[in-house]
């Protein structure tokens, strides 16, 4: 079936280091990809997404390239933020699908 | 804004004790989803509606019910919640348009205790 596989947390940066969470997906067919944050207490909330092969998602400073080659979508930034502090979630989806299947998370701190 | 909005933000109820969530939407979306999202986990999905076709998940307990009113209002009713229900509820919401469905967006949860 499909999955999402992202990087052990928690990751603990200081300010302005260049930040790499990886996320691999198993899927049939070419599913949409997406990074979602969620702060402390708060909902999800899309951060950027890609629907198809090389397709790059970028928001506030972050991107994610859709590799089909590696079935990877990896987020990077290039100097995080004490702001970014937050839990972030890798997901995917099929163009027909309702379902959104989540990695379990990375809880990213950021230290001044 | 056009946007998700859950309320209550906090909710507490006692062991047994019906409570109902509530959420709405101003984006007009057809879709409805209800997630549920204990600590450090990802989120779980409950069921959808579809316009009015409510469609749940096959490990959903019977304890769960969900009711749409119209496109903008949906509720989660939660029969006599356990120790276990206590969680954060999320709704969210997309577009299903010529056989594809568009980007979930979230509100900002219900954060459920029971007692």
């Amino acid at each position: 079936g499909n999955s999402v596989t992202q990087m052990e947390g928690p990751v603990t940066l200081s300010e302005e280091a260049f930040l790499t969470i990886n996320c691999t997906y198993t899927a049939t067919g070419y599913p949409s990809l997406f990074w979602y944050v969620q702060y402390p207490g708060e909902g999800l909330q899309l951060l950027l997404k890609a629907t198809k092969a090389d397709d790059k998602g970028s928001n506030k400073g972050f991107e994610a390239t859709y590799r089909k080659e590696t079935t990877s979508f990896h987020l990077e930034k290039g100097s995080v933020q004490v702001s970014d502090s937050a839990v972030y979630f890798c997901a995917q989806k099929g163009a027909g699908s309702y379902q959104l299947t989540f990695g379990k998370g990375t809880k990213l701190s950021v230290i001044p | 804004d056009a946007m998700v909005i859950q309320n209550p933000r906090y909710q507490v109820t006692q062991f047994g004790k019906p409570v109902t969530l509530s959420c709405s939407q101003t984006l007009n979306h057809n879709v409805m989803y209800w997630y549920q999202q204990k600590s450090s986990q990802a989120p779980k999905l409950l069921f959808h509606y579809y316009d009015k076709d409510f469609n749940n998940e096959a490990d959903t307990p019977d304890n769960f019910q969900s009711r749409r009113p119209n496109t903008s209002f949906c509720f989660l009713d939660i029969r006599s919640p356990g120790l276990g229900d206590a969680a954060m509820y999320l709704c969210a919401t997309s577009s299903f348009f010529a056989g594809a469905v568009d980007t979930q967006y979230f509100g900002p949860g219900t954060r459920l205790t029971v007692l």
